[in-house]
């Protein structure tokens, strides 16, 4: 059980293009979904926290209105990275709590590349 | 954001030694989490840690919440090649909707 899911699992897109990931949770309902950043040999970096129904919760330093993320229903988040760059090549983690909050569970993760 | 200092950053060694590595923080936690991600995929959960002292074992692995709440070790014995991957240490906050913090991380080779 508790299987997270993300869709595609690699994208390569122009510079200036808008680009959507989906995170799904298969089998349990997600009250909170979490998305993170992760760039080459380096540590995975909170991005942002979304709770269904409510608008997300960004950290410090992610800018909100490029880093577009919709918690519509209670098995599916996405991210929609807008007028995409270079440097916003990374590989993108979503997870995934349930009701008691206290296990996150992974995604397989994104890896995006643009040219 | 703030990242938890793991040491050592990598290592190498051989099939069937054990392997000890650790994280440390300027702060309290009041829950660990040891997870391994293997290249291009997301990390896996491997061992949590829930009260200060605590030592707890999954199979190979072994890992204890330090007394101070401030740090954590992850042991694992008789190393094997499987087991090749980057160890993350992540903390968690009572309060903060299960957000975690991750460690730098420790890459860990496994020649035969």
């Amino acid at each position: 059980g508790a299987v997270v899911s993300q869709h595609p699992s690699w994208v390569i897109c122009k510079s200036g293009t808008s680009v959507k990931i989906e995170c799904r949770s298969l089998d349990f309902q997600a009250t909170t979904m979490f998305w993170y950043r992760q760039f080459p040999k380096q540590s995975l970096m909170l991005m942002a926290t979304s709770n269904e129904g409510s608008k997300a919760t960004y950290e410090q330093g992610v800018e909100k209105d490029k880093f577009l993320i919709n918690h519509a229903s209670l098995t599916l988040s996405t991210l929609t990275v807008t007028s995409a760059h270079p440097e916003d090549s990374s590989f993108y983690i979503c997870s995934a709590t349930d009701r008691d909050q206290e296990t996150q569970y992974f995604g397989p993760g994104t890896r995006l590349l643009v040219l | 954001g703030q990242q938890l200092n793991q040491s050592p950053q990598s290592m190498f060694i051989q099939e069937g030694e054990d392997v000890s590595m650790n994280c440390t923080s300027s702060s309290i936690f009041n829950t660990w989490l040891w997870y391994k991600q293997d290249p291009g995929e997301g990390p896996v959960l491997l061992i949590a840690l829930y009260k200060a002292g605590e030592l707890t074992s999954n199979g190979r692995l072994t890992a204890q919440f330090g007394i101070t709440r401030k740090d954590s070790f992850l042991n694992i014995s008789a190393s094997i090649p499987s087991d090749v991957g980057i160890y993350f240490c992540a903390g968690q906050r009572s309060g903060t909707a299960s957000k975690l913090t991750f460690g730098t991380g420790t890459r860990l080779q496994v020649t035969l």
